[in-house]
């Protein structure tokens, strides 16, 4: 079964520095999507990445897919409070098989 | 207003008793799935199912069952043989199709004493 690995489990940064969240595959991705939790909640969605080299942006976060389309990476720039929480990678293992798996989560937490 | 619910927020039993986890959708999405959070984890998928009257195990589906009458509906039950119940559950729905995003519920965390 497709596995997600996410790195780093956790991350504590300054409020206003910049940070990446990483997603390796250990296949490729036919889609590969990034959530958002806060402690004891549902999870957000935050966007979908399907081709290879593929960038979206929403207002400070990007999230980047490689050619190879076996890792993403998911950046924020200049860190705010609101950012704080659980990053959780998911994807389809399976080319239409509308089965999400997911990487293990990645907690922030932002510093003032 | 479309969304998915899960019920209820919280729910305690004892051990050696069945629960069954509600969870309910008005987006008219084909796809549902059941995942559970443990602390410090991800989701680990436990069913999933993409039409009515049908559904498949996931990777941890030992110990629960489910049922998909009503295309709006998915119910979870934790049997007495799910050896370490307590955990965060969480559901989710999608359109059929790749490339289609999951909305997820609110979580149910079951608590067995």
């Amino acid at each position: 079964s497709q596995e997600l690995e996410q790195s780093p489990q956790s991350l504590i940064v300054q409020e206003g520095k910049n940070l990446t969240i990483n997603c390796t595959s250990s296949k490729t991705l036919y889609g590969l999507y990034w959530y958002k939790q806060k402690y004891g909640e549902g999870l957000i969605f935050l966007m979908m990445l399907q081709k290879g080299g593929e960038e979206k942006s929403h207002e400070k976060i990007t999230a980047k897919l490689d050619e190879k389309k076996q890792q993403s990476s998911l950046h924020i720039t200049a860190s705010q409070p609101s950012h704080a929480g659980i990053y959780l990678c998911g994807a389809d293992p399976t080319q239409g098989a509308q089965k999400l798996v997911f990487g293990q989560g990645t907690r922030l937490t932002i510093n003032p | 207003d479309g969304g998915i619910t899960q019920s209820p927020k919280y729910l305690f039993r004892k051990e050696g008793q069945n629960v069954t986890l509600s969870c309910e959708q008005n987006l008219n999405h084909d796809a549902m799935y059941w995942y559970r959070q443990d602390p410090g984890q991800g989701l680990r998928l436990i069913y999933y199912s993409q039409i009515v009257n049908d559904f498949q195990k996931g990777d941890i589906a030992e110990g629960y069952s489910v049922s998909r009458e009503k295309k709006e509906s998915f119910p979870l039950t934790v049997t007495s043989a799910q050896k370490n119940p307590t955990a965060f559950y969480l559901c989710a729905s999608s359109l059929q199709g790749l490339g289609t995003e999951a909305f997820f519920g609110q979580g149910t965390r079951l608590t067995v004493v």
